[in-house]
């Protein structure tokens, strides 16, 4: 059965760090292409960061050069280590894996962890 | 990047009505369009992929259609557990990924 189990979530003041972990079980990370996606309160989806199987990483506009994904192959995790956090970071964050179909769709996610920026 | 722009952003219906939702992208992204279902307090979970193929396990009175810029996401006969936020996403190309803002279907 697949399975994504996020941790690492927590209160943080702006300019902290946090990084966050996925477990994953069921399947293997590195030969998917795995995202985080962020959900503010009361707000809608937004995707952050996705790593490819051959190790290429992209982000969004609003972390690009403050957040980091990356994984741990003998683990089977993927990760997300973020810097600079802003009050605006303030959300739920999800992983999720990508479905290696036509639309891409994320076809698993975890249950998410809150990560709250705040003094 | 590409926008995508969900309508309505919410709407009240009864059980048993037909909706549609629609969602549409500021450029082309052919077929690459999925949809998805969120409750309160839990992840997404994922109703159609490409644009019109059913998620394995989800109900047949989901259905999904278009192509290019303009997609439907029709749920044929509204059932009580179907009351929650829909949310499109796009994944054409290289990222960033982009979702629509959301379509919240509550009870009338």
């Amino acid at each position: 059965e697949v399975q994504l189990v996020e941790s690492g979530g927590g209160l943080v003041q702006p300019g902290g760090s946090l990084r966050l972990s996925c477990a994953a079980s069921g399947f293997t990370v590195s030969i998917n292409y795995m995202s985080w996606v962020r959900q503010a309160p009361g707000k809608g989806l937004e995707w952050v960061s996705v790593i490819y199987t051959g190790g290429s990483t992209y982000y969004a506009d609003s972390v690009k050069g403050r957040f980091t994904i990356s994984r741990d192959n003998s683990k089977n995790t993927l990760y997300l280590q973020m810097n600079s956090l802003r009050t605006e970071d303030t959300a739920v964050y999800y992983c999720a894996r990508e479905a290696r179909v036509r639309g891409a769709p994320f076809d698993y996610w975890g249950q998410g962890t809150l990560v709250t920026v705040s003094s | 990047d590409i926008q995508m722009t969900q309508s309505p952003s919410s709407l009240s219906a009864s059980v048993g009505d037909r909706v549609t939702i629609t969602c549409r992208a500021s450029q082309s992204i052919t077929s690459y369009l999925n949809w998805y279902q969120q409750k309160p307090g839990k992840a997404p979970n994922l109703l159609i992929y490409a644009a019109s193929s059913l998620q394995s396990g989800v109900p047949s009175r989901f259905s999904g259609s278009g192509s290019g810029t303009d997609f439907t996401l029709t749920i044929s006969s509204l059932q009580p557990e179907d009351f929650a936020t829909y949310y499109c996403q796009q994944s054409y190309s290289t990222p960033p990924y982009t979702f629509g803002q959301g379509t919240k279907l509550e009870i009338k």
